[in-house]
């Protein structure tokens, strides 16, 4: 299995500011995924971050407003720019191991 | 054709009884399906899973039934308990390992 860290766990912003969330591995893995999931909804898949390349991001979400960083097999980095009230919600780092998908706790942010 | 519908939305069971949640697709490339459970406050964590070459699986109180002709699998939870309350999603896999989430059932076991 794998164990994952987000920070922060919460946070409350000003709109136009940006956040950044981290998400630690305990073990290198070679993909890494950032989902969105808005308060008792489904989760909905913002990108897959690889090792080495840059981030693929599914349609509705760009690198501008959603920056992702992955330096190296254990670490990556969502940045929420430019935020909006429309931005809060529970974002989900998810990483890949032995094919199994498991789930950090998320980072419940919420935007005034 | 990427949707997974899940139904139902929320479900209330007595402690004991048998819990079941439905969920169909419609893409034939999805060649992976998982069932997460999670709990408030919590990330999604993997429960059981199934290939589309297997009709049933099953691990302890859990089972998943699949269907490939109709499109649709199911998870039971047999006896269930009140430590079992929780939202459950299923999901399907596509190429990439990318995953797509039914809509979820928020699962009430009353003891």
């Amino acid at each position: 299995s794998a164990v994952i860290s987000q920070k922060p766990s919460r946070d409350i912003c000003q709109r136009g500011t940006s956040l950044t969330i981290q998400c630690q591995v305990d073990s290198q893995v070679t993909m890494m995924f950032w989902y969105r999931q808005q308060p008792g909804q489904s989760l909905t898949l913002i990108a897959t971050a690889n090792q080495g390349s840059e981030a693929t991001y599914e349609s509705g979400f760009v690198i501008d407003k959603f920056p992702i960083s992955r330096p190296n097999l254990t670490f990556s980095t969502l940045t929420v720019s430019n935020m909006s009230p429309e931005d809060s919600s529970i974002y989900l780092c998810s990483s890949l191991a032995k094919n199994i998908q498991y789930f950090g706790a998320g980072t419940r942010l919420s935007v005034l | 054709q990427q949707q997974v519908k899940q139904s139902p939305q929320s479900l209330i069971v007595q402690k004991g009884g048998i819990s079941i949640i439905n969920c169909a697709y419609e893409n034939t490339a999805f060649d992976y399906f998982p069932w997460y459970q999670q709990f408030p406050g919590k990330g999604p964590a993997l429960l059981i899973a199934i290939r589309p070459d297997v009709s049933e699986k099953k691990e302890g109180r859990f089972t998943i039934s699949f269907n490939k002709s109709a499109k649709q699998f199911s998870l039971h939870i047999m006896d269930s308990q009140p430590g079992d309350s929780a939202t459950y999603f299923c999901a399907a896999r596509r190429a990439g390992n990318m995953l797509t989430f039914g809509g979820g059932t928020r699962l009430m076991v009353k003891p």
